[in-house]
């Protein structure tokens, strides 16, 4: 069973779209997050979520918006994409914030054309 | 040997050699490390963690060494084996009102049979 799960794998669409990024933990998990990994391999945080609630929400332009209808889902919507979107988004979770280990999702890789 | 670039660091070995990658970290209010092994195309896996108020901790053929006199954190691979090629992050839980795990810049190791 996967425990982190993250949909779609890939996305290709063209600048001034809006699109979603799902993603689940089915670990039991009371923090979910997003990272975004660019072109170096550099992961930074974008968002991260506790219990539903956002508690971190680093210096991410407002066409970035978290969703989370339950502890168990994050799902991140981008609207008016542009080019330097592409990159690769990964999902984890953790027991607790940051005093745990956190497992990942298998990334996206949403590519801006 | 070790290089760096443009590109992420890398780190080359021959299979059977130890392996040894740094990490400097930057807040000394951190207090939780962990190692992560990212193979491409899939999310960072965790491979061991170490808490401050240790400076060495052992796994399986993986040793972390923290000094916190000078910021420094290492994982030390045993006996390296073709499928250890990997990008390799640090990750410190830094305190900063909230508690976050924060990625330093990867190094990539690259095993030769």
């Amino acid at each position: 069973d996967t425990a982190v799960s993250q949909t779609p794998k890939y996305l290709v669409t063209q600048m001034g779209n809006d699109k979603s990024i799902k993603c689940e933990q089915n670990l039991g998990h009371d923090t979910m997050y997003w990272y975004k990994q660019d072109s170096k391999k550099f992961l930074k945080i974008m968002f991260s979520y506790n219990n539903k609630e956002l508690i971190i929400n680093e210096t991410v332009p407002n066409r970035f918006s978290p969703k989370s209808p339950d502890k168990a889902h994050l799902n991140l919507h981008i609207n008016s994409l542009e080019l330097g979107d592409s990159a690769v988004y990964f999902c984890a979770s953790s027991q607790g914030q940051g005093q745990g280990e956190a497992f990942f999702g298998q990334g996206t890789r949403l590519t801006v054309v | 040997g070790e290089s760096v670039g443009l590109h992420l660091p890398t780190l080359s070995v021959q299979e059977g050699d130890n392996s040894i990658i740094n990490c400097a970290y930057s807040n000394s209010a951190s207090d939780y490390f962990i190692w992560y092994k990212q193979e491409s195309g899939k999310g960072p896996q965790f491979i061991i963690d170490i808490r401050s108020n240790m400076d060495k901790r052992q796994g399986q053929r993986v040793t972390v060494l923290l000094n916190k006199t000078v910021k420094h954190l290492s994982l030390q691979i045993a006996a390296t084996q073709p499928g250890d090629s990997a990008v390799y992050f640090c990750a410190e839980n830094r305190q900063q009102g909230y508690s976050t795990l924060t990625f330093g810049k990867g190094t990539m190791l690259l095993v030769s049979p």
